[in-house]
């Protein structure tokens, strides 16, 4: 099975900040990634898929990158809308598996 | 308008068993694989189980915690996937999400829409 560490688990930061979340696959799952974002109460909502790749409607301020086991999600200019928390989940192979989630908060 | 509306959910007890459905609005239902995620309270997000398209077999997969007691099937006549739990434990106690996998094959399995979730409360 290909586990999935987020980090930081939570991160403070103020409207405008450039924010970056890390998650590394402990096997590789070449672009297979996703990046999700949960609002409190609410069910996930996908923002990237294959890595890099920016779901439709979703703001082009959030960006992805990565391959193999390392990936970053990118929130250029966070804005009041963005303060919720974000899953990675490997999509290469069966079990899917998520990160533990980093929930971003208001500094 | 894409729209999945989960329903089934409640309080059972625990050794008994629960059937979720997943009502699938606004996409031809019949070409996409479906799958369960589940979400413990104030926890994160667990795969549960997925179907493949008839096209595809129809074939399922499921995570360790719950393979030989949780069953997923579809309907595409009633563009319906459910999942039939069976010998429930407090630990399956969680909101449960049915998702859509998404169509490009180059990316995987990732889940492109979500329903609104069903809570299922195992307690006696």
């Amino acid at each position: 099975d290909s586990q999935m560490t987020q980090s930081p688990s939570s991160v403070s930061a103020s409207v405008g900040d450039r924010v970056t979340i890390t998650c590394r696959a402990s096997q590789g799952v070449s672009s297979w990634l996703a990046w999700y974002q949960q609002k409190l109460g609410k069910a996930p909502k996908l923002l990237i898929y294959a890595a890099s790749s920016l779901q439709s409607g979703v703001p082009s301020r959030f960006s992805g990158s990565g391959s193999g086991t390392d990936f970053t999600l990118t929130i250029s200019s966070l804005q009041p809308e963005d303060f919720a928390t974000y899953y990675c989940q490997q999509a290469n192979s069966f079990p899917l598996t998520f990160g533990q989630g980093t929930k971003v908060e208001i500094k | 308008e894409v729209q999945l509306v989960e329903s089934g959910g409640g309080l059972v007890q625990p050794g008994r068993s629960l059937r979720l459905s997943c009502t699938a609005f606004g996409f031809m239902f019949g070409d996409y694989a479906m799958n369960w995620v589940r979400q413990a309270p104030g926890k994160g997000l667990e795969w549960v189980g997925f179907i493949r398209s008839k096209a595809h077999g129809g074939t399922t997969e499921y995570a360790a915690s719950v393979k030989g007691r949780f069953s997923i099937s579809r309907d595409d006549s009633k563009n319906i996937a459910y999942l039939q739990m069976n010998s429930l434990k407090t630990e399956d106690t969680a909101v449960y999400y049915c998702t859509r996998i998404g169509l490009i094959v180059a990316a995987g399995y990732y889940f492109d829409y979500w329903g609104q979730g069903t809570l299922v409360t195992v307690s006696s």
